[in-house]
């Protein structure tokens, strides 16, 4: 069965640079979220998008930012990187509903230099 | 979305069941119960979810009480693959929030 695909695996970027994390839902999920996970730490959400809407926002800094397309993927866009923000970042795509469970991807370890 | 609370970690022998409570007393009537655990550095994975009724599937059962308070997941048959953080989650349909999960350390 198709899963969440998210691209790069890994990423290395130094301190002030840009970042763009890609992600591609399950077909005929139209929501999708993002989250970051820290070492140590609990995934925390991020944002997600309905129908290539902006849905819900939670703990995401200014620096962030991030789109669903019309093919329904969506892109995080980080910028103006720092040390903190090295984390696991992991997309999950669904059906709109309460009924019905996330898919997660591998994740993206981002790595900040 | 309601505050659940769980045991911060619970060891079980390989092939035994491991029943893993989670208290949700302030559970609302449209939020429903997940159970989602996370394999060391893997996406989470979505388990099991149910309302009111228990419910069941290939990797789990969901025992939820009467009241709704509480609820625990079964993993009938537990194999050192089941080991992972599990995470219980008061759902209403907006985001899931991950927090305070159990620790599940399946023992040969």
């Amino acid at each position: 069965a198709a899963g969440v695909i998210q691209s790069p695996r890994h990423l290395i970027k130094e301190k002030r640079e840009t970042a763009t994390l890609k992600c591609y839902p399950i077909p005929r999920h139209d929501t999708v979220y993002w989250y970051q996970q820290g070492p140590g730490q609990d995934p925390q959400f991020l944002i997600s998008f309905y129908e290539k809407m902006q849905s819900d926002k939670g703990s995401i800094p200014d620096r962030f930012s991030a789109q669903q397309f019309s093919d329904y993927h969506s892109e995080l866009n980080m910028s103006s990187l720092e040390l903190g923000d090295s984390a696991l970042y992991f997309c999950a795509s669904s059906p709109r509903g309460t009924n019905y469970g996330y898919t997660f991807g591998s994740g993206t370890r981002l790595t900040v230099v | 979305d309601a505050k659940t609370t769980q045991p911060t970690s619970m060891d079980c022998a390989e092939g035994r069941a491991a029943n893993l409570p989670c208290n949700h007393s302030t559970i609302s009537g449209n939020e429903y119960v997940y159970w989602y655990r996370q394999i060391h550095s893997q996406g989470p994975q979505y388990i099991i979810h149910g309302l009111k009724n228990n419910e069941t599937n290939e990797m789990a059962s969901l025992i939820i009480t009467e009241d709704r308070k509480s609820s625990t997941l079964i993993l009938p048959h537990a194999t050192l693959r089941d080991t992972a953080v599990y995470y219980c989650i008061a759902y209403a349909g907006n985001m899931l929030t991950f927090g305070g999960g159990t620790r599940l350390m399946v023992k040969p």
